[in-house]
């Protein structure tokens, strides 16, 4: 069963410490693995996605990928309250379709003034 | 990325009646998906819009419930038929980039069923 795990939360952070979400995944074969920002209301928006092994910076954002632990997180430093939304992690697996992406449940992040 | 646009944004429907959603692209795009979004949940993908042929329905989902058009490579629909209280969700549109298998989301419609 292709499944991607995220501690549903509520994170809670003061603002401008470090933001640490968490994802793990099933399929040891998969390759590609995404980070969306969701506040409510609105519709998931792509903030970062990684394919190899290691960290990938945009700005205040880092993905860290672990395919040996099967392990995505997603840092966010400096949190800032328009941070606060539900982050999602997704996964392209290897087996089945290989165009899909897979979901997990979301964290909720909330950023405190 | 490509601009989303989805029709109607919001709707309260009748159990028993259909609601037929569109989604429009500002570009053409291979890869189109239609997902769902019940309150407080993650997204599940109801199945892939493929264009000139049948959607490819996920587990679950069936194509006379969720009947699903794919005329060109800039516009999908998905109805809803035969609709219950229990079909009252966010109906999501998405586009995928065949490279980097990104998707990008449209905003959404929000369907009620009473």
């Amino acid at each position: 069963q292709k499944e991607v795990e995220q501690n549903s939360g509520p994170l809670s952070v003061p603002e401008g410490a470090i933001a640490s979400l968490n994802c793990t995944y099933s399929d040891r074969g998969s390759q590609s693995f995404f980070w969306y920002r969701q506040y409510s209301g609105k519709s998931p928006e792509l903030i970062m996605s990684i394919y190899s092994n290691g960290d990938k910076e945009d700005g205040r954002f880092t993905a860290q990928l672990n395919k040996a632990s099967q392990y995505v997180s997603l840092l966010i430093r400096d949190s800032q309250p328009s941070d606060s939304a539900t982050y999602l992690c997704a996964a392209r697996f290897s087996s089945g379709s290989a165009r899909q992406l897979t979901f997990g449940s979301g964290t909720q992040l909330t950023v405190l003034p | 990325s490509a601009v989303i646009s989805q029709k109607p944004s919001r709707d309260i429907c009748q159990r028993g009646t259909s609601l037929t959603i569109q989604c429009q692209v500002d570009s053409q795009v291979t890869m189109m998906f239609w997902y769902r979004q019940q309150p407080g949940q993650s997204l599940t993908l109801i199945a892939t819009a493929n264009q000139g042929s049948e959607a490819t329905y996920e587990s679950g989902f069936v194509i006379d419930k969720f009947p699903i058009s794919r005329p060109n490579l800039t516009f999908s629909t998905l109805t809803v038929s035969n609709m219950s209280p229990e079909d009252s969700s966010i109906y999501l549109c998405s586009v995928g980039d065949v490279s980097s298998y990104e998707q990008y989301f449209g905003p959404g419609t929000r369907l009620t069923v009473t």
